[in-house]
């Protein structure tokens, strides 16, 4: 079974531009997280999408939004991008089951300059 | 809101031996599970190992097990056999139960495998 993928895995944007990551999960996986990784804040979750529905949100402003699409990939979206958010951007996928685990991708390390 | 723990930045152990990584959580909820993830240079994030919450036993996948001590909020991984393929950040993290699938995770801390 193929991994998560994520796509671009490296991306260079200029402050006040706007950015579209995708997340495509392992086939039959409908729950979707979005985490961003920075050496400042450490991981933290942005949101999760569940069968096209944002189930879960973190703390993060409204620049920040995502969608699921009806094959469950997944998008996340940055708008008016600001210096702090360069990072590396993680998607994970699982199946909606007990226990609950969660399958990373690689990420897609974002610079903003 | 919940917080994780882990108090030891950075950690090193030679080939062979044993290390134990600590993580402590703070929670009100009393159905949740806790996890530990490594992210080798790579960055890839691996899933080593989960526990339960209301399992008492520890959970022991191979070299690596648990010391999962509910009533402390204490959630310590135990390396044993240590490999240089060990080295890496290690994350502990925390999930609610019955919350969908949101992570809280520790700040990390980078485990040195020597030779």
């Amino acid at each position: 079974k193929a991994g998560v993928t994520q796509t671009p895995r490296y991306l260079i944007k200029t402050r006040g531009q706007q950015v579209t990551l995708s997340c495509s999960p392992i086939s039959g996986h409908r729950s979707v997280s979005w985490y961003q990784q920075t050496p400042g804040q450490g991981l933290q979750f942005l949101f999760e999408y569940f069968s096209e529905t944002q189930r879960n949100k973190g703390n993060f402003p409204g620049r920040f939004s995502g969608r699921q699409f009806s094959n469950s990939r997944s998008e996340m979206n940055v708008s008016t991008l600001e210096l702090g958010d360069s990072a590396l951007y993680l998607c994970a996928s699982s199946l909606n089951r007990d226990p609950p685990e969660q399958y990373f991708g690689p990420g897609t390390r974002l610079t903003v300059t | 809101a919940q917080t994780v723990t882990q108090s030891q930045p950075e950690m090193s152990v030679q080939e062979a031996e044993t290390v134990t990584l600590s993580c402590t959580y703070d929670t009100s909820e009393n159905n949740y599970y806790l996890f530990w993830y490594k992210q080798p240079p790579s960055r890839q994030m691996i899933l080593v190992i989960r526990q339960e919450a209301y399992k008492q036993q520890n959970a022991t996948e191979n070299r690596f097990s648990v010391n999962f001590q509910k009533a402390a909020k204490s959630f310590s991984l135990k390396i044993s056999d240590s490999q240089l393929g060990d080295t890496a950040m290690y994350f502990c993290a925390f999930m609610k139960a019955e919350y969908g699938n949101k992570l809280v995770f520790g700040a990390g801390t980078i485990l040195r495998v020597k030779s």
